[in-house]
């Protein structure tokens, strides 16, 4: 059993760019949440995909968008980066839905310049 | 938006000593969990709590669920540098589909 993993782990970009993380579920895990967390805080939600569908979303802007492909893998999409945006971006994995148990990647550190 | 709030927010402690970390919430929840995280990676489970009153041990951590869901605490005895990290509670409401972390609690054990 392969454990959730995330890519790229660091990225650097500058004000204005769009950018792109990968998350590979844990196997047999059909749904996908993300966070950003800064720096010495708690993760907040972003959003969740269950069966390649949106199924909630916390308070960020349309500029955040996602995917869930058929293999359950997902991506996070920021469009018009801005210096805000640098933080650590993780994603979980869990087996169905929000009220099961999630398992973290190791994140994605992302800086805005 | 911040449903959780963790006290204290840094704890520095020698080797050996006790220590207790809060989670508080005006919001019931169906379920909360503890985690910890190390920099540089993601947070890991270290319990879920379902149950009002609720009151799980881990070796030296201890886990309660306040009576009316709306809070939690974690106890560890004896601490040791091994616990170092950021210790984090999560909790799911009864209405939402989505977890709420709180603000989180940097523990430092100097050995």
């Amino acid at each position: 059993e392969t454990g959730v993993t995330q890519s790229p782990t660091h990225l650097i970009k500058t004000r204005g760019q769009q950018v792109t993380l990968r998350c590979s579920s844990q196997s047999g895990h059909n749904t996908v949440s993300w966070y950003q967390q800064a720096l010495g805080q708690g993760p907040q939600f972003i959003f969740q995909y269950y069966r390649e569908e949106e199924n909630g979303r916390g308070n960020f802007p349309p500029r955040f968008s996602g995917l869930q492909f058929p293999n359950y893998s997902s991506e996070l999409n920021v469009n018009a980066l801005e210096l805000d945006d640098s933080a650590l971006y993780l994603c979980a994995s869990s087996l169905a839905g929000t009220r099961e148990t999630q398992y973290f990647g190791p994140g994605t550190r992302l800086l805005v310049l | 938006t911040q449903l959780l709030e963790q006290s204290p927010q840094f704890l520095s402690i020698q080797e050996g000593e006790n220590l207790t970390v809060y989670c508080n919430s005006s919001s019931v929840f169906s379920s909360l969990q503890w985690y910890r995280q190390e920099p540089g990676e993601g947070p890991v489970l270290l319990v879920t709590v379902v149950t009002g009153g609720e009151v799980k041990k881990l070796k030296r951590l201890t886990f309660q669920f306040g009576d009316a869901r709306k809070d939690s605490s974690l106890h560890i005895t004896a601490a040791q540098p091994g616990d170092t990290g950021l210790y984090l509670c999560a909790g799911v409401t009864y209405t939402g589909n989505q977890f709420y972390f709180g603000t989180g609690t940097s523990l430092t054990v100097i050995p």
